[in-house]
């Protein structure tokens, strides 16, 4: 066990819908990154938030948003959702903001969207 | 554009042997450079990291060396144990506002009895 707890584990939804994935951070961490695994193009960096504050943007669609609340823990929402974005979510979560140091991530979030 | 490229898919080393994971990479200006292992089912698990102004980086049996006029980094495992079969991921950190890790497509890495 990581530390970093992302539900649900698996999630199957139809096209034109609209999911949300939890992350909970380690204890003491205060950054969260959530990243996206697909057969084709490998773990892409989305979002960075530290401390509750969105930090960096990477390769996330306007489709997508992402939120950390104050108890740090964070929200991904995925919406108007296509085949092609069925892949794995990771979350991950580190003490400070450069991610120099390393992460932890979570076990992942299965996407499939039918 | 800021990649890493890891041109072998998969590895097959002999147990207690050397293993060689090999990363290349573009346009590095302070960069660090980072190893992640993945199981099936599991995130990726941070293992080793170098900074653009180091050459060699060791911790126990891991090794990463970084070679900047070929633009070239390696991750060495010595010796070579069953439970480092998994997926070996390089990463890059750029900093600045480039703020999250840009991966390579990974080089699955199997350890023979």
């Amino acid at each position: 066990d990581s530390g970093v707890t992302q539900t649900p584990k698996h999630l199957i939804t139809a096209t034109g819908q609209r999911v949300t994935l939890r992350c909970s951070p380690r204890s003491g961490d205060l950054s969260v990154y959530w990243y996206q695994q697909s057969l084709d193009q490998g773990l892409q960096f989305l979002i960075h938030y530290y401390n509750g504050e969105e930090r960096a943007k990477g390769n996330i669609l306007e489709r997508f948003s992402a939120q950390q609340f104050p108890d740090l823990h964070s929200e991904l929402n995925l919406s108007s959702l296509e085949l092609g974005d069925s892949a794995l979510y990771f979350c991950a979560s580190s003490v400070g903001w450069r991610g120099a140091d390393g992460y932890t991530f979570g076990s992942g979030t299965r996407l499939t969207v039918v | 554009d800021q990649q890493v490229k890891q041109n072998s898919p998969s590895l097959s080393v002999q147990e207690g042997r050397i293993s060689i994971l090999n990363c290349d990479y573009t346009n590095s200006m302070f960069d660090y450079f980072l190893w992640y292992k993945k199981y099936p089912a599991e995130g990726p698990t941070f293992l080793i990291s170098i900074s653009s102004i180091k050459d060699k980086n060791e911790d126990g049996r891991f090794t990463v060396f970084l070679n900047k006029s070929a633009k070239h980094l390696s991750l060495h495992i010595v010796p070579s144990q069953p439970g480092d079969s998994a997926v070996y991921f390089c990463a890059r950190y750029s900093g600045g506002g480039a703020d999250g890790l840009t991966f390579g497509k990974g080089t699955h890495l199997i350890i023979q009895p």
